[in-house]
């Protein structure tokens, strides 16, 4: 079993939809919580930042940590085209740098 | 504007050969690492470094090396022993108060022929 799991897709959805993206993972000590996006061959930028539980808005874009549940959600709301990317989920324990990545979920946004 | 740059953007090799992927930050970050992407998966860690001098390997490391005699700069080397090196290559950076934070440069794609 991988430490996070995370459906590939693709998530197809029309614009204006609320999406749903969600990872859910095994390891409780971890802390910090992440959501990336990546364009299609661009390199990951860093969407949301959480630590520990609870939620975190920021535009349209909302992080939700369930701690308890070891689930995390980034929700999307009025989607659009140009929200069409992979999102990558990653978390670390904290201090040692290292992150533990999902495989990323595909996202399409349809006009 | 302060980030990181990698280069080439795209790269082909002939099988054997050795090849060397640039990163370069100017973030001012004391952390750098390298990881693969393959179509479809997520990102797996090569090498990391958190300090000049001083790294670490990650997950899928045989057949790379990297240095880091500059904190600026942390090139990988692709070479001959890696069988299956066709991927996408990315460099991160991260620093300051947030350590788990990682920033990216935009890729290199190799290509072996």
């Amino acid at each position: 079993q991988k430490e996070v799991e995370q459906d590939p897709g693709p998530l197809s959805v029309p614009e204006g939809a609320i999406v749903s993206l969600n990872c859910t993972y095994s390891n409780s000590a971890f802390q910090y919580f992440m959501w990336y996006r990546q364009y299609s061959r661009k390199g990951p930028e860093l969407l949301m930042y959480t630590y520990s539980s609870g939620n975190k808005e920021d535009g349209r874009f909302t992080a939700q940590v369930d701690k308890s549940s070891k689930y995390i959600s980034l929700f999307i709301r009025d989607s659009q085209p140009s929200d069409s990317a992979t999102y990558l989920c990653a978390m670390s324990v904290g201090n040692n740098y290292q992150l533990i990545w999902g495989a990323g979920t595909k996202l399409i946004i349809k006009p | 504007d302060g980030g990181i740059t990698q280069s080439p953007k795209y790269l082909f090799r002939k099988e054997g050969q050795n090849v060397t992927l640039s990163c370069e930050q100017n973030l001012n970050h004391d952390a750098m690492y390298w990881y693969r992407q393959d179509p479809g998966q997520g990102l797996r860690l090569i090498y990391y470094s958190q300090i000049v001098n001083d790294f670490q390997k990650g997950d899928i490391a045989e057949g790379y090396s990297v240095s880091r005699e500059k904190k600026e700069s942390f090139p990988l080397t692709v070479t001959s022993a890696q069988k299956n090196p066709t991927a996408f290559y990315l460099c991160a950076s991260s620093g300051g108060l947030a350590q788990d934070e990682q920033f990216f440069g935009p890729g290199t794609r190799l290509t072996v022929l």
